[in-house]
């Protein structure tokens, strides 16, 4: 298996423009995470998935950020309309329940 | 939010020194891991310790948890240059299969020659 697979990798847009970023998971793993990390605030857990259900999205910052897992193996983040504070590098990571968990390499996301 | 908090927020030892980092956290946890992180890359995990362990190695790591205090340490013994990284620890809470996983602020180390 390659591992969590992030893309892009890097992002530049301009405010108000919507992104999306994408994360395929390691295959057989349930458990997916989305997390924000500046270095203000560190790694904030945005949401997490189990079995492609959402458990808990209380870090999603506002209504403008969603994220959806069409199926077992991906998921979508989505910022529209997007914000120069929500620069940042979002990873996600996939697991099996409580065990340990794998990260991609992170998208690196600029809003100008 | 963040649950745990991590202490010292850097650190700097010279190559074949000990290096402690310290995790504190709030709410009752199902294990603990710790993973480190290269500058710019994503984070990797390192080892994991469950709620009802209290010590546990791994090569030249020794994690130890005290539930009581809520406390974790996680000593990196005779350092080398390639253990310069970020240090976070990590906690696994929650019942059934959904176990959300939330992570400190984390300890900047530096090991110079």
């Amino acid at each position: 298996d390659a591992g969590v697979i992030q893309s892009p990798r890097h992002e530049v847009t301009e405010m108000g423009q919507e992104v999306t970023l994408r994360c395929k998971l390691i295959s057989g793993h349930n458990s997916l995470f989305w997390y924000r990390q500046t270095m203000m605030r560190g790694l904030e857990l945005l949401i997490y998935f189990n079995n492609n259900v959402p458990i808990d999205d209380s870090g999603m910052p506002e209504d403008r950020f969603s994220a959806k897992m069409p199926n077992a193996s991906f998921s979508t983040l989505k910022i529209q309309p997007s914000e120069p504070r929500d620069s940042a590098v979002y990873f996600c990571a996939s697991s099996l329940p409580g065990a340990q968990a794998f990260f991609g390499q992170g998208t690196r996301l600029t809003v100008v | 939010s963040q649950q745990g908090e991590e202490d010292p927020q850097a650190l700097s030892i010279q190559e074949g020194e000990n290096a402690t980092m310290n995790c504190s956290y709030k709410t009752s946890i199902n294990n603990l891991q710790w993973y480190r992180q290269n500058s710019g890359r994503g984070l990797v995990h390192l080892i994991l310790i469950r709620s009802n362990e209290r010590e546990k190695h791994s090569g030249r790591l020794r994690v130890t948890l005290d539930t009581s205090k809520k406390s974790s340490s996680l000593l990196i013994t005779a350092s080398r240059a390639a253990d310069t990284a970020s240090y976070f620890c990590a906690t696994t809470e929650g019942t059934g299969t959904a176990s959300k996983l939330t992570f400190g602020t984390g300890t900047r180390l530096q090991v110079t020659l």
